[in-house]
Formats: C-alpha cells, sequence, structure tokens
C-alpha cells in the first residue's frame, strides 16, 4: 500500500487568492507527479519531477507552478486562482527504477475557485 | 505522443455479471496500469502489467503487448465495483503516464 498524502482533500476558495496544495510521500520516491482531472474525465500530465531540485511541465499546460525541494514533498501554487482552475489535483510518485515502474496516487484536491 | 483508447466508454450490469474491459494503445509500452476511481475521487491501482496475465481476486488483466492492448476481467461484479476504470500508459524513454478516457461501469443490484 502506498503512503502519499494530499491537503487539503477539498478547497472552495474566492478568485484572485494565492493557494497551495500540499502533496507528500513516505516511501523515498525519486520521482513525483501532478495530475489534472476534470469532472468526468482523464487525468492530464501538468507538472512532474526526477528528484530534488528537478521539475518539469507536462502535456497539459498549466499556471500553476511546482518545487522540490526535500524528495517527500513536491507542493502545487496557484499565485492568483481563477474558476477555470476548478478542477480534481491529483498527486502521484513511482520509484526510480530504469523505464518501467508503478505510480502510486494520492487521495485527491478538489479545488472549486468562485 | 502515444494514442489510448478505452472501450466501452460505459457498461451496464447486474450484479454477479462478468464482464470485460478492453485497453488498446497505440504504440510499445514500458508500462501499464489499471486504476479503479472510486467516487471519492481516490484512484485505487490495480494492476501493474506491461505485460502477461495477473490475477487479484475476481479480478484479472492480461497484456499482449505485441498486439497492443489489455484486458481487465471482472468476475461476479458487486455493486462495490462501480466507478470509473482506467487505463494509463507509459512509452519510450520518459515516466509519463498517458490515460486513456476511462469506461464507467455501474453495477446494478
Amino acid at each position: 500500500e502506498a503512503d502519499i498524502y494530499q491537503t487539503p482533500r477539498y478547497l472552495v476558495i474566492g478568485t484572485g487568492k494565492k493557494i497551495t496544495l500540499e502533496c507528500s510521500q513516505t516511501m523515498g520516491h525519486d520521482k513525483m507527479y501532478w495530475y489534472q482531472q476534470d469532472p468526468g474525465m482523464e487525468l492530464h500530465l501538468i507538472h512532474y519531477s526526477y528528484g530534488v531540485n528537478s521539475t518539469e511541465k507536462g502535456d497539459l499546460s498549466s499556471e500553476s507552478t511546482v518545487s522540490r525541494i526535500r524528495t517527500e514533498h513536491f507542493p502545487l501554487t496557484l499565485e492568483s486562482a481563477r474558476p477555470s482552475h476548478t478542477s480534481q489535483y491529483l498527486c502521484a510518485s513511482s520509484p526510480r527504477r530504469g523505464l518501467s515502474y508503478e505510480q502510486y496516487f494520492g487521495p485527491g484536491t478538489r479545488l472549486t475557485v468562485t | 505522443g502515444i494514442q489510448v483508447e478505452q472501450s466501452p466508454p460505459d457498461l451496464i450490469l447486474q450484479e454477479g455479471a462478468n464482464s470485460t474491459l478492453r485497453c488498446n494503445f497505440s504504440d510499445s509500452v514500458n508500462n501499464l496500469q489499471w486504476f479503479h476511481q472510486n467516487p471519492w475521487g481516490q484512484l485505487i491501482n490495480l494492476f501493474y502489467i506491461p505485460s502477461g496475465t495477473k490475477q487479484n481476486g475476481r479480478l484479472s488483466a492480461t497484456t499482449v503487448a505485441t498486439e497492443r492492448y489489455s484486458l481487465l476481467y471482472i468476475s461476479s461484479s458487486q455493486t462495490t465495483d462501480s466507478g470509473v476504470y482506467f487505463c494509463a500508459v507509459v512509452s519510450g524513454a520518459n515516466s509519463k503516464l498517458t490515460f486513456g478516457k476511462g469506461i464507467t461501469l455501474s453495477v446494478r443490484p
């Protein structure tokens, strides 16, 4: 069973606010990911990291930013939230083991921007 | 990039019935995972299966990598099996999962 945590689980916030979504894992995994999922739709990768001080943009353009200062922590920040940011955000991690590895997901943060 | 197609898009079953969910992909893969997304939005890992066959209780999965498809079998379905089933793959020299659009399964009592 994977140990990956996300907080908050649900967040309702007004337009223009700065928010940070937290993601932590206790498995010592090098690789971490953020996915965005609109209701009833597939997941899209928005950010990923291969290790400390490594961050890359994913396939779906996002106004959010990420940082990776510690192996276990991969927070996502929105400087000025907008209604278009309303979505579910899922964090995942995987071990560094060649090309083949399993990704484990956190419970997700459901964000609503009013 | 790689394309992932899942079928059927929606499936309604009576409790106790069996079902087969299909995932086709357009290129060779290094990783293939099946997930179940519950009503609360959490993704539950079902199988990590880039090739071969695995079984876990009432669920089993088979990936035929040479023919670029994977199948998820659900036997004796229960209402708790309801939700969305996603297939996701990694292809090439990167570690990014590409997801299919999902299959919405409804199991009726």
